[in-house]
C-alpha cells in the first residue's frame, strides 16, 4: 500500500508562477519529513525537509507546510524559474532507529518561461 | 569528497544472467541503502544496512542481495536477473542524526 500518496503527477507552471505539490500520510509514527528534487539523470538531492513539531519552514523560495492534524504536508516553490523544473518526491521517515524513507510518486514539474 | 558513486553506469543483461552494482562513500556513513526507481512509483527501499556486517530487508527485497563487509562499500547482487527487475538503481548513505541522504547518480539496468 501506499503510505505516503503525492499529487499531481505532473505540474506546468508559467515562470514566475507558484507551484505547489501535496502530500498525505497515514503512519503518524513519522517524524521527519524531507523532499527531494531529481534532475533528469541524476540521483535525487536533498532540498528542504521539516519536523512534526513545526507547521511550516522556508528556505528561499521553497516552503513546506505541514497539518499534522490532517497528515498532509506540501511544498510550495515561489516565483517558479526554468531551473526548477525537476521531478520532486516528498518523504516520510519510519522511524529513528532504521532511517528508512517512505518516497511519495513523485511530481514532474515544468516551468515554461 | 567523491560523496557516492555508482557502477556501472548502464548495464543491459540477459534474463538468468547475474551481476553486482557496485556502491561505494567515502563520508565514513554508517547507513548505506538502495533503492529502485520505476515510472509512477517513485523510490522503493530493497536493502538497507546500519554499518559493516549488518543489513536488513527493505519493501522489495525479492530477487536481491547484499553484504557489507566495509564501511565505505555496499554491493547489491542480482543472482538470476528478470525482466522485472529493469529500472534505475540508485545507492544512498547517510551520517548520524536526523539529516540527508546522499544519493549516488544511479545505474539504468535493463534486462532482456
Amino acid at each position: 500500500q501506499q503510505q505516503v500518496k503525492q499529487s499531481p503527477q505532473s505540474l506546468i507552471v508559467q515562470k514566475g508562477g507558484i507551484s505547489i505539490i501535496n502530500c498525505a500520510y497515514e503512519n503518524t509514527a513519522f517524524d521527519y519529513f524531507p523532499w527531494y528534487q531529481q534532475f533528469p539523470g541524476k540521483g535525487p538531492a536533498l532540498l528542504i525537509a521539516i519536523r512534526p513539531d513545526v507547521s511550516e519552514k522556508k528556505e528561499g523560495r521553497f516552503t513546506i507546510s505541514f497539518n499534522k492534524s490532517a497528515k498532509q504536508f506540501s511544498l510550495h516553490i515561489m516565483d517558479s524559474q526554468p531551473g526548477d523544473s525537476a521531478t520532486y518526491f516528498c518523504a516520510a521517515r519510519r522511524s529513528y532507529n532504521t532511517d528508512k524513507l517512505i518516497f511519495g510518486t513523485g511530481t514532474r514539474l515544468q516551468v515554461f518561461p | 569528497n567523491a560523496g557516492v558513486t555508482q557502477t556501472p553506469k548502464f548495464q543491459v543483461l540477459k534474463t538468468g544472467q547475474s551481476m553486482t552494482l557496485q556502491c561505494a562513500q567515502d563520508m565514513n556513513h554508517e547507513y548505506m541503502s538502495w533503492y529502485r526507481q520505476d515510472p509512477g512509483m517513485g523510490l522503493r527501499l530493497i536493502h538497507y544496512s546500519v554499518g559493516a556486517g549488518i543489513t536488513d530487508q527493505g519493501e522489495v527485497p525479492n530477487g536481491y542481495n547484499v553484504s557489507r563487509s566495509t564501511t565505505e562499500d555496499f554491493p547489491l547482487r542480482l543472482l538470476s536477473a528478470a525482466p522485472s527487475q529493469t529500472s534505475v538503481y540508485f545507492c544512498a548513505s547517510k551520517g548520524p542524526g536526523v539529516g540527508e541522504q546522499f544519493f549516488g547518480p544511479g545505474t539504468r539496468l535493463t534486462v532482456l
